[in-house]
């Protein structure tokens, strides 16, 4: 167990509508990523938070968004839902560390399927 | 884009073996992280080494790094069924004062027949 959670663990919805994916990070990590992992782009970053503001933006299409709220814990919201979105998202967190590296711990992912 | 190539994509050995798997990367990076991925499953980090480092140890893993070659390598001695999962490697670059986004390879999947 990572300590990050995720939920829901499975989400089955229609085109052209719109998710809430959840994120809590482990205690005391200020930093929370966001992956897509599907089958023809592998794994892929999509935006890192760090104490509630936007750090990094990967590969973020405009209908997607994400927010880090006060206690940390981080959404990611997917709208204009499209079949090619089906994936698995991940959400990691980590420590972050002036001048250094640190290592990030990932969620068990929420599975997407649009239909 | 990838950032990582795994190689091989694909790796089946008999309970006992080792295995050893290869990563390159194409630009300069502050770390290297392995993790392993159990089908379908969340992702478990396996052993982080930094760019001024050029070997690690956890366990039966064995991580070697060589940044002139933009190479790393993961052995996992006598390999266990259980140890039958997805592998890969992610590097990053420092943003700031805090680690960047990670970048995956492909992955190679291992399968360790009993």
């Amino acid at each position: 167990d990572s300590g990050v959670t995720q939920t829901p663990k499975h989400l089955i919805t229609a085109t052209g509508q719109r998710v809430t994916l959840r994120c809590s990070p482990r205690s005391g990590d200020l930093s929370v990523y966001w992956y897509q992992q599907s089958l023809d782009q592998g794994l892929q970053f999509l935006i890192q938070y760090y104490n509630g503001e936007e750090r990094a933006k990967g590969n973020i299409l405009e209908r997607f968004s994400a927010q880090q709220f006060p206690d940390l814990h981080s959404e990611l919201n997917l709208s204009s839902l499209e079949l090619g979105d089906s994936a698995l998202y991940f959400c990691a967190s980590s420590v972050a560390l002036a001048g250094g590296a640190a290592t990030q711990y990932f969620g068990p992912g929420t599975r997407l399927t649009v239909l | 884009s990838q950032q990582g190539e795994e190689d091989p994509q694909a790796l089946s050995i008999q309970e006992g073996e080792n295995a050893t798997m290869n990563c390159s990367y194409k630009t300069s990076i502050n770390n290297l992280q392995w993790y392993r991925q159990n089908s379908g499953r969340g992702l478990v980090h396996l052993i982080l080494i930094r760019s001024n480092e050029r070997e690690k140890h956890s366990g039966r893993l064995r991580v070697t790094l060589d940044t002139s070659k933009k190479s790393s390598s993961l052995l996992i001695t006598a390999s266990r069924a259980a140890d039958t999962a997805s592998y890969f490697c992610a590097t990053s670059r420092l943003y700031g004062g805090s680690q960047g986004n990670l970048i995956f390879g492909k992955g190679t999947k291992l399968s360790v027949k009993p």
